[in-house]
């Protein structure tokens, strides 16, 4: 089992340039989630998929869409990236939403200059 | 809604004890910790529920005090694996599953030979 994948591990962006980041995972898991990661800030939820067909917002969604593609699939996309976009980005799943382990992909580091 | 993680950042000796706090200002459904190493993904450690039950994982253990609102996470003879950042994730309870958790902005834990 490879667990969670992301892709790309990073990027560089442009400001205004759009990209998306792609999450998958094998473990059959029914919740999904993105997180952004900033110096000092902790993990902030940006959206998460609770299962298959679902999206809800997080803390910080802002600047940011989703799409569950399908219970393996959740990708994140930013339609014009911004500076302030600038972080880590983490995929997680889990299997009983909130009372099960999340894990956690390895990351997206994120550069928009 | 963040919780409040303290103190921010503790220096160990190999063998020495720490207690991380984590504190919400809603009720809580559930209390998650993790572990994060410098550049890794965070690692599930344990996951604590209403009721108060005490969890442990090798010399690491949790407790979870509902009235106040509070998680401690207690480290007994520390070891240098231990070093990382530890965030609480805080699930608030509003009679249903919310299926998703906040999390702190996490404790730097350094141990040293």
């Amino acid at each position: 089992n490879a667990g969670v994948t992301q892709t790309p591990k990073f990027q560089v962006l442009k400001t205004g340039q759009s990209m998306t980041l792609q999450c998958a995972q094998d473990m059959n898991h029914n919740s999904m989630y993105w997180y952004r990661q900033d110096p000092g800030m902790g993990l902030r939820l940006i959206y998460y998929s609770a299962s298959e067909g679902t999206t809800d917002k997080g803390e910080v969604p802002n600047g940011y869409n989703v799409s569950r593609l399908n219970k393996r699939e959740f990708s994140l996309r930013l339609e014009s990236a911004a500076p302030s976009q600038t972080s880590v980005y983490f995929c997680a799943s889990t299997d009983r939403g909130p009372i099960g382990a999340q894990y956690f992909g390895p990351g997206t580091r994120l550069l928009v200059l | 809604q963040q919780p409040v993680q303290s103190p921010q950042a503790v220096i160990l000796r190999e063998g020495e004890d720490a207690v991380i706090n984590c504190s919400s200002s809603k009720a809580l459904y559930s209390v998650h910790w993790y572990r994060q190493k410098h550049g890794e993904a965070p690692v599930f450690l344990m996951i604590l529920l209403k009721g108060g039950e005490q969890k442990g994982h090798d010399k690491i253990s949790a407790s979870f005090n509902e009235k106040k609102q509070q998680s401690s996470l207690y480290l007994t003879a520390s070891q240098l694996s231990y070093s990382g950042t530890y965030f609480c994730g805080t699930e608030i309870y509003i009679g249903r599953n919310t299926d998703k958790l906040i999390f702190g902005t996490g404790t730097r834990l350094q141990v040293f030979p």
